[in-house]
C-alpha cells in the first residue's frame, strides 16, 4: 500500500529565514505530487505540482519555490520567509490528473 | 474559472441527527470526490463518484453524482461526535489537479 509522509509536522520559524519542508511517498512510483497551503478555518490553495522528476508547476506567485530531486520526494522551499507564509502545508499524490489525491498528515508553520 | 461552491458552509447538529451537505459546480465534472479533514490533520478520501447517477455508501456516509453532472451531495445518518470536522468535495480541474470546495464544517453536539 501507499503512505505518504511529511516533516515536521510543526515548525516555528523567524521572519528572513529559510525553509524547507520535505514530503516523500512510499508504494508508487512516478506518482502526481502536491503542494498546499490552507489557512485557519479556510480551504485548500493549490501551490506547485509535479507530474515527474524536475517538472514544477507553479499555480500562484509567491515566496516559495518546489523542487522534485526524485520520484518520490517532493520539497517546499523558501529563502526568506514572510509573516504571510504562515500556514498549515499539506503535501499530496495521485496516479494522475483527475485521479482522487492522498493527502500527507501536514506541516504547521508559524512565523515569528 | 472554475468554482465549486459547497453549502452550507457550516453546521451545528445533535449527535443522532442526519447530516445533508451539497456541492455545485459552474461546469460538468465527470468525477466526484469527497473527503474529510480532521483538526490539525490532512484530507482522508471518503467517497469517490465517476459516474453521473450514481450512488455510493461508505458506512454511515451516502454520497451521490448529481444526473446534471454539475452537483454532488453528502449525507451522513445517525452523526457521533467523531464525525467532527470539515468536509470537502473534488473534482477534476486544469492538466493535473483538483479543485476543492471552500468547505462544510460539521459540529456534532453529544
Amino acid at each position: 500500500s501507499q503512505t505518504i509522509h511529511q516533516w515536521p509536522a510543526t515548525l516555528v520559524q523567524p521572519v528572513g529565514s529559510p525553509l524547507s519542508l520535505e514530503c516523500t511517498v512510499e508504494g508508487t512510483s512516478n506518482p502526481n505530487l502536491y503542494w498546499y497551503r490552507q489557512a485557519a478555518g479556510r480551504g485548500l490553495q493549490l501551490l506547485f505540482y509535479s507530474v515527474g522528476i524536475g517538472q514544477i508547476s507553479s499555480e500562484v506567485p509567491q515566496n516559495l519555490s518546489a523542487s522534485r530531486p526524485q520520484d518520490r520526494q517532493f520539497i517546499l522551499s523558501s529563502k526568506k520567509l514572510l509573516l504571510s507564509d504562515s500556514g498549515f502545508y499539506l503535501c499530496a499524490w495521485s496516479w494522475g490528473a483527475g485521479q482522487p489525491q492522498h493527502f500527507g498528515d501536514g506541516t504547521r508553520l508559524s512565523i515569528l | 474559472g472554475q468554482q465549486l461552491n459547497q453549502s452550507p458552509q457550516s453546521m451545528f447538529i445533535q449527535e443522532g441527527e442526519d447530516v445533508s451537505m451539497n456541492c455545485t459546480s459552474s461546469s460538468i465534472f465527470n468525477t466526484w470526490l469527497w473527503y474529510k479533514q480532521d483538526p490539525g490533520e490532512g484530507p482522508v478520501l471518503l467517497i469517490a463518484l465517476y459516474k453521473a447517477g450514481e450512488l455510493t455508501s461508505n458506512g454511515r456516509l451516502t454520497a451521490q453524482f448529481g444526473i446534471t453532472r454539475k452537483d454532488s451531495f453528502l449525507n451522513i445518518s445517525a452523526s457521533i461526535p467523531s464525525d467532527v470536522g470539515i468536509y470537502f468535495c473534488a473534482g477534476p480541474g486544469g492538466a493535473n489537479n483538483l479543485f476543492f470546495g471552500t468547505g462544510t464544517r460539521l459540529t456534532v453536539i453529544p
